[in-house]
């Protein structure tokens, strides 16, 4: 079976822009996260889906927005790009809403902004 | 959001059983403790969750005290391949705002 896939891999992008980045879940699975990592760190929860619905949302700015779509992919959107936009963004899948659902994450999408 | 602890790296020699400790204090009542692996360029990997005790699988074990108040992953006989970085994590039930921390850093050396 396929993992989680994301697209692009990489981009590179300027201060002020806008970006979308794309994910597809495990067939089967209905939950959608995203995180950012910056360099160094740890991932940081940016938001959670279930059901096309917005289930969780982590501290970051109104510039940072997403969707689950019927088949359950997700866009994430960031506008008005600012040099600490520069991350690996990860998107992870799970059955369910839930602790006792493992996540699996995707490769990830690296986002310079320069 | 609870928060953990853990080292921030460790080195160990192929062959040899390796413990990293993670510290949550303020653990609730209803939080699962998860370990995750990540390689360089990708994203994490789950290798074990537990709630109490010890938990089992075919990669590594999870060692869990009465209290809850810490945790314990196991990784017996590592190799090379097992160098990467290792996030302990809280998650509650309902909705997965999950907090990794910093991780640990493994090394392993010939």
């Amino acid at each position: 079976d396929a993992g989680v896939t994301q697209s692009p891999t990489h981009l590179i992008k300027t201060r002020g822009q806008q970006v979308t980045l794309r994910c597809s879940p495990i067939s089967g699975h209905k939950s959608v996260s995203w995180y950012q990592q910056v360099l160094g760190q740890g991932p940081q929860f940016i938001f959670q889906y279930y059901e096309k619905e917005e289930r969780g949302r982590g501290n970051f700015p109104d510039r940072f927005s997403a969707r689950q779509f019927p088949n359950y992919s997700s866009e994430l959107n960031v506008n008005a790009l600012l040099l600490g936009d520069s991350a690996l963004y990860l998107c992870a899948s799970s059955l369910a809403s839930g602790s006792i659902y493992e996540q699996y994450f995707g490769p990830g999408t690296r986002l310079t902004v320069t | 959001l609870a928060k953990t602890t853990q080292p921030i790296s460790m080195d160990s020699y192929e062959g040899q059983e390796v413990n990293i400790t993670c510290s949550h204090n303020n653990i609730a009542t209803n939080d699962y403790i998860t370990w995750y692996q990540q390689f360089p360029s990708q994203g994490p990997r789950f290798i074990i969750q537990g709630y109490k005790t010890k938990v089992t699988n075919e990669v590594a074990s999870l060692f869990i005290p009465a209290d809850r108040k810490s945790s314990t992953l196991s990784l017996p006989r590592v190799s090379l391949s097992d160098t990467a970085v290792y996030y302990c994590l809280l998650d509650s039930g309902g909705y997965q705002k999950v907090t990794f921390g910093t991780g640990t850093k493994l090394q392993v050396i010939p």
